[in-house]
């Protein structure tokens, strides 16, 4: 099973500011990495799918970059509601997993 | 665009099993173009993948339910359902269904609203 986690667990910065969220698999997933982020009482909903390419109607601002064991999301520059959770995932061998999260809180 | 929809009791009693179906309106199940998937939030915590389906009823599962979990569709209703056996406080949780989309299948870009299941007597 591929183990999957973020860092850092919780993240404090200003709307403005660029966000930089990591995830390191324990071993290779290739290029099948997906984003989410999620907001209290709500479901995920997919932000960057393939490591690289951002799902239907989801901000320039939002990029993902990556490939073999360590993955990176970049926000750009933060909007006020940017600030929820997030979590990396990934497919391989028909197992899935998801990373335990970032927390971008306001600073 | 897909729709999806979780329902199914809110309480389940501890031993007892949990069971609930995914109600897909805006595509057919049958269409052979998603795979379908369950996952689980308890309160508080991250994201746990339970497992996924195909049209045709193969599956496959999260190692870590320890075959306690059986996801099976219904190509008619347009439904998938998950059932959890001897459940215990620790399946306490949000549970969500999605869609994967082929032919990668490897993420879920429609998600149901979610359901809370409480396990307690």
């Amino acid at each position: 099973e591929i183990v999957l986690t973020q860092s850092p667990a919780t993240l404090s910065l200003s709307p403005g500011e660029r966000a930089t969220l990591s995830c390191r698999a324990s071993q290779s997933v290739t290029t099948h990495l997906a984003w989410y982020q999620q907001k209290p009482g709500q479901a995920p909903r997919l932000l960057i799918y393939a490591t690289s390419s951002r799902a239907t109607g989801i901000p320039a601002r939002f990029s993902g970059s990556g490939s073999g064991t360590d993955f990176t999301l970049t926000i750009s520059s933060l909007e006020p509601e940017d600030f929820a959770v997030y979590y990396c995932q990934q497919r391989s061998n028909w197992l899935c997993s998801f990373g335990q999260g970032t927390k971008l809180e306001i600073k | 665009q897909l729709q999806l929809q979780e329902s199914g009791p809110g309480l389940v009693k501890p031993s007892e099993t949990l069971s609930l179906t995914c109600t897909v309106s805006g595509g057919s199940i049958s269409s052979g173009s998603y795979y379908w998937g369950w996952i689980r939030q308890p309160p508080g915590k991250g994201l746990e993948w339970i497992g996924s389906v195909f049209h045709d009823g193969s599956a496959h599962y999260n190692p870590s339910l320890k075959s306690r979990g059986t996801i099976s569709v219904d190509t008619s209703a347009n439904q998938f359902s998950l059932k959890v056996t001897s459940v215990t406080a620790a399946d306490t949780a949000v549970y969500f269904c999605a869609s994967e989309p082929l032919p990668a299948a490897t993420t879920f870009d429609f998600w149901g609203q979610g359901t809370l299941v409480t396990v307690s007597s």
